[in-house]
């Protein structure tokens, strides 16, 4: 793996609780995304980042805020889940020196919310 | 929207022969497109890429065509072998922004 990690691996909540995923990469990589993967959906774009502080929505955005206040840290929070919200959630880096934006995938978390 | 096609959900091939698979997307003009290989409870891992200026890009076993014009990519595993077994993903890119994943093509190389 590209030195990419995700915490917590497995999270099982109740509707209308907080919850703050984590990625952390040792890359120094310039773009960080967040994916949910669904069955029947593939991967859909939640939100990335270009930079510290540098965020922007994708294509599946609603219910969700990110923030990144350092290079290798990117958090993902459902500020009140939903069981909708029930996922598999990948982190992926990009934009390494040298690259032309391949993504690299951390392992992945699997959220349920009941 | 953008939209992205991936040929059949899945895909079953003979062991040695060579597997096709298709990636085809409309309301995008992407700079990069990507394949990804994902297999099952993992994150995808990244195979190729071919930019829009390119044709055709091999590694190993592996070829990638692009036709801009007819917003199209193919994907090409040739002398498939079991552990090729996998779900296959294209993506396309606009400098590492508005990534967008297709649904993917699982394929199944039978012994």
């Amino acid at each position: 793996d590209a030195g990419i990690t995700q915490s917590p691996r497995h999270k099982v909540t109740e509707t209308g609780t907080p919850v703050t995923l984590r990625c952390h990469q040792t890359e120094n990589h310039r773009y960080m995304y967040w994916y949910r993967q669904d069955p029947g959906h593939g991967l859909r774009l939640i939100h990335y980042s270009y930079g510290v502080k540098d965020t922007d929505k994708g294509e599946v955005s609603d219910g969700y805020s990110v923030s990144r206040s350092k290079t290798e840290d990117f958090l993902l929070t459902l500020e009140s889940a939903t069981s909708s919200q029930t996922s598999v959630y990948f982190c992926a880096i990009g934009g390494g020196s040298g690259s032309y934006n391949e993504q690299f995938f951390g392992p992945g978390t699997r959220l349920t919310v009941l | 929207s953008q939209k992205i096609e991936q040929n059949s959900e899945a895909l079953n091939i003979q062991e040695g022969k060579t597997a096709t698979l298709t990636c085809n997307y409309t309301n995008y003009s992407p700079a990069y497109l990507q394949w990804y290989r994902q297999d099952p409870g993992r994150g995808p891992v990244f195979l190729l890429l071919i930019r829009e200026n390119e044709k055709e890009k091999r590694k190993e076993r592996l070829k990638v065509t692009f036709d801009t014009t007819l917003k199209q990519s193919l994907f090409h595993i040739t002398a498939s072998q079991p552990a090729d077994s996998a779900t296959y993903l294209c993506a396309l890119d606009n400098y590492g922004q508005n990534f967008v994943f297709g649904p993917g093509t699982r394929l199944s190389v039978l012994p």
